[in-house]
């Protein structure tokens, strides 16, 4: 059972445009989600996260937001650049009292045209 | 500061055979996790050992085991291979492993199974 979904495998966006990846969640014990995002060849890195406390957290160009009613996150990236295109993996844990490992969702690979 | 290092990074092998991943953390970084990547899966997480021990396990099946030394270094061992678990396997290190921290990633170690 995929606690951690995201439905959309790819997303093609121009350059300069808004890209929004979606994230649905079924626990609702996680209380905190985290973004990472994936080159080829390369490990996943950290790119933002977000506390079940606040339902937007914003760095530079990049946004999460949080909709707990809903149980879903979106990632926005505002504008998107062609180096932005990666998988972006979306991933959420039990922060207090868990295990702090994350349950990722199976990615979604974004690609940004010049 | 160097970041998390595997090796060897590609690795071929056929089935029934064992193999051995290794991992080494960031300096100072005491828990080590292990992921598997697949492409219909995304990340599944293996386990992870934090000061030697195994603190918590995923699901999967008993020929997946690994142990951490005391300088913090990780290995990772599959035996008795199986085509299935062609994939790229992950390392991730944390400091403490608490709630805050965040997960620094390996570049990964692809296993082909023949």
């Amino acid at each position: 059972d995929q606690q951690v979904k995201q439905n959309s495998p790819s997303l093609s966006v121009q350059e300069g445009r808004i890209s929004i990846l979606n994230c649905d969640y079924t626990n609702s014990m996680f209380d905190y989600f985290l973004w990472y995002k994936k080159y080829p060849a390369e490990g996943p890195t950290f790119l933002i996260s977000i506390s079940s406390i606040k339902d937007k957290n914003e760095d530079g160009r990049f946004t999460v937001f949080l909709n707990k009613s809903a149980k879903h996150l979106s990632l926005h990236i505002v504008p998107s650049q062609p180096g932005d295109s990666a998988v972006y993996f979306c991933a959420a844990r039990i922060a207090s009292g868990g295990s702090y490992i994350p349950t990722f969702g199976r990615g979604t690979s974004l690609i940004v045209h010049p | 500061k160097a970041g998390v290092t595997q090796t060897p990074r590609y690795l071929i092998k056929t089935r029934g055979q064992q193999v051995t991943l290794s991992c080494s953390p960031i300096s100072g970084h005491r828990s080590v996790s292990w992921y598997q990547q697949t492409p219909g899966q995304g990340l599944q997480f293996l386990f992870e050992y934090f000061s030697e021990t195994q603190r918590n396990k995923g699901n999967f099946p008993g020929r997946f085991s690994g142990r951490q030394f005391s300088n913090s270094r990780s290995e990772m061992n599959v035996s008795t291979l199986e085509l299935g678990d062609s994939a790229l396997y992950l390392c991730a290190s944390r400091k403490q492993g608490t709630s805050t921290d965040t997960q620094y990633f390996g570049p990964g170690t692809r296993l082909t199974v023949l």
